[in-house]
């Protein structure tokens, strides 16, 4: 058991350039989410998705696109990057049952550190 | 919408003294309240978290958290510090129901010296 991994952990890109970050759980949880955290401003949410096959904005969406193929893997692209986009990307998901508050934590990836040039 | 304030982003105290990290939060519905801990280049790692219950919470290492309702605050202690309690502390909410994801506070460097 895994947990949350995510790949790559480091990448450097070139403004304008694009990538894929993969994120991916073998909890059987339903619901995932893709972060970013920025010095002094905690983690933002960008897009998360309740299920397979569905996605949604977050409080950050604007440069970013995400697609939920399979349950148990959540990508996050850039299609073209910025300087802006420079900081640390997180994954988290979530059981998502409503049957018991027990369920209802969030578990993270390690992270990506990704550099915008 | 919900929103959490971490007032300090920085608290320094030396190792065996006690420490308080503050989190206030705004929410016009019930929450559950989280604190996270982030060790340097590592991914965030829950410490404990309110859902129900007893308005006291514990975690495995000795931090505790009481939920005021009334004061709509989640403060986050530990009577003695150790070194190896250096990380960054992230104060979270979540409505109690529905689809919703984290909000996170902006986070507090607690730096433990000896």
């Amino acid at each position: 058991n895994a947990g949350v991994t995510q790949t790559p952990k480091f990448r450097v890109l070139k403004t304008g350039q694009s990538m894929t970050l993969l994120c991916a759980q073998d909890m059987n949880h339903e619901y995932m989410y893709w972060y970013r955290q920025d010095p002094g401003m905690g983690l933002r949410l960008i897009h998360y998705s309740v299920g397979e096959g569905t996605t949604a904005k977050g409080e950050v969406p604007d440069g970013y696109n995400v697609s939920r193929l399979k349950k148990q893997n959540f990508l996050l692209g850039l299609e073209s990057a910025a300087p802006s986009q420079t900081s640390v990307y997180f994954c988290a998901s979530r059981l998502g049952l409503v049957t018991t508050s027990s369920t209802d934590t969030q578990y993270f990836g390690p992270g990506t550190r990704l550099t915008v040039l | 919408a919900q929103s959490v304030t971490q007032l300090d982003s920085q608290v320094p105290v030396f190792e065996e003294a006690p420490v308080e990290l503050r989190c206030n939060y705004s929410s016009s519905v019930s929450v559950y309240l989280f604190w996270y801990v982030q060790y340097p280049n590592q991914g965030l790692q829950l410490l404990l978290k309110y859902l129900s219950g007893s308005t006291l919470v514990e975690s495995i290492n000795g931090f505790e958290a009481e939920f005021n309702k009334s004061q709509t605050s989640f403060h986050l202690r530990k009577p003695s510090v150790h070194i190896s309690d250096t990380a960054e502390y992230f104060c979270a909410v979540k409505p109690d129901t529905g689809r919703r994801a984290l909000t996170f506070g902006s986070g507090t460097r607690l730096q433990v010296q000896p």
